[in-house]
């Protein structure tokens, strides 16, 4: 079977900075993805990794572990606008995404 | 620059109406995708097209129906609505480079009474 497991829901302080996990079990691995979603918004592309290793971009930084099927989304200097939902996504057989339920982060003052 | 546009932006419907999403984008994608959202079940993949002319199946392909007659254009649609479709809609696009990230549309809510 595919599978995407992340927490449900994560809480922060303003400045701090905030590790987002994301383990898979898919039948194939072309790529994983991470979105940020606003309440009542589209999704938006935040970081894409193909090869282990982190990416940083920014405030954002994305690692991934493909022999552990294991991912995380750091994000640093938490900001208040950054309390949305976060989407872990798989890429299989080329073609076809495959999305956990998402992380929704609140950050406090 | 439009990128992806999702009409209509909200919906109500009766139990057996149909109706027609449409999906249009303006970035010369290869790839589109229709998904549906529904509260703790994160994005689910109804069904994707990689051309134009071509549709395939996604995870949750009952009860709706695709077509892409035209490159820019993906529509959705729904033969005859259940309350169980009531969702918010979302549609993607990609260029056809693995390293690029889908793009998405601003979804369409979909209420079925």
């Amino acid at each position: 079977g595919q599978n995407i497991d992340q927490p449900t829901e994560m809480t922060a302080t303003e400045g701090a900075i905030v590790q987002i996990n994301c383990t898979y079990q898919t039948s194939g691995f072309n790529g994983l993805f991470w979105y940020q979603q606003h309440a009542g918004e589209a999704p938006t592309f935040l970081s894409y990794n193909v090869l282990d290793g982190l990416e940083e971009k920014g405030r954002f930084s994305s690692f991934l572990s493909r022999s552990k099927g294991y991912s995380y989304l750091l994000l640093k200097e938490l900001q208040m606008k950054d309390s949305a939902s976060y989407l872990c996504a798989v890429r299989d057989r080329g073609y076809k995404y495959i999305f956990g339920t998402g992380t929704r982060l609140k950050v406090l003052a | 620059n439009a990128g992806v546009t999702q009409t209509p932006k909200f919906r109500v419907l009766k139990t057996g109406q149909s109706m027609t999403l449409l999906c249009a984008q303006d970035m010369n994608h290869e790839y589109m995708y229709w998904y549906r959202q529904d509260p703790g079940m994160g994005l689910r993949l109804i069904h994707y097209s990689v051309g134009e002319g071509t549709t395939a199946k996604g995870e949750v392909p009952d009860g709706y129906n695709v077509s892409r007659l035209k490159k820019q254009n993906f529509l959705l649609g729904l033969e005859s609505a259940a309350p169980s479709q009531t969702s918010v809609y979302f549609c993607a696009s990609r260029p056809g480079e693995l390293n690029q990230p889908q793009h998405f549309g601003d979804g369409t809510r979909l209420s079925i009474l």
